[in-house]
């Protein structure tokens, strides 16, 4: 079973719209949720990331909101850019210390012009 | 500050042939990870050490893989009798163990194709 599950598994957006990514987990005792950006032929980046303490974390364009109660997130783009093209996964991990992550099957995301 | 680095980029083999990755973490970085990634799906974590000690190697397949950290700094995985299962892209990752919510930097990748 999926520990980590996203939606939708693609999405295409025009430039200047807002992107909106979900991402749901079965595992309560995960306390952290980083958000990774992918481009073809690289490793994934850290993108933003949220403790379970806070419901919502902004960096610029890129806003995460989390639920707790109901286990979920989403990382909203807003004024997409055609730069923004990715794949992006949700992760989780219970961190005490450095530990694994468990990462969802991912978002890809095209922006188009 | 140079990233992680990882060897070969590339590599492609037939079934039963054996392969080695090589990584080289973030200088001071005393968490590595290796993660396995299937075409488009996530990476899925296989081993990580602290230092030279394993911490977690559940998600090894043992039997064909292996993964060393001798001096707590580089870190070659191997697959001894490769599998066309075995098709992914490997992940090398590094943080720093002290404080919580460490970050993971990735490297970027060796793809592997087993014909």
């Amino acid at each position: 079973q999926q520990q980590v599950r996203q939606s939708p598994q693609s999405l295409t957006v025009w430039e200047g719209e807002t992107a909106i990514l979900n991402c749901s987990y079965e595992d309560s005792t995960f306390n952290y949720f980083p958000w990774y950006q992918q481009f073809p032929g690289e490793g994934p980046a850290l993108l933003i990331s949220i403790r379970s303490v806070s419901d919502k974390k902004e960096d610029g364009r890129f806003t995460i909101f989390f639920n707790k109660r109901e286990k979920k997130l989403s990382l909203h783009i807003t004024d997409s850019q055609p730069g923004d093209s990715a794949t992006y996964f949700c992760a989780a991990t219970l961190n005490n210390y450095a530990q694994g992550l468990t990462f969802g099957l991912g978002t890809r995301v095209s922006v188009f012009p | 500050e140079a990233g992680v680095t990882q060897s070969p980029r590339y590599a492609v083999l037939q079934e039963g042939q054996a392969v080695s990755f090589w990584c080289d973490p973030i200088s001071g970085h005393d968490t590595l990870y290796w993660y396995q990634q299937p075409r488009d799906q996530g990476p899925q974590l296989l081993v990580y050490f602290r230092d030279e000690a394993v911490i977690d190697n559940s998600q090894l397949p043992s039997d064909r893989f292996s993964a060393v950290r001798p001096k707590g700094t580089n870190s070659t995985l191997k697959i001894q009798s490769a599998k066309q299962g075995d098709t992914a892209t490997y992940l090398c990752a590094s943080s720093r163990d002290w404080g919580n919510y460490a970050e993971q930097f990735f490297g970027p990748g060796t793809r592997l194709t087993v014909l």
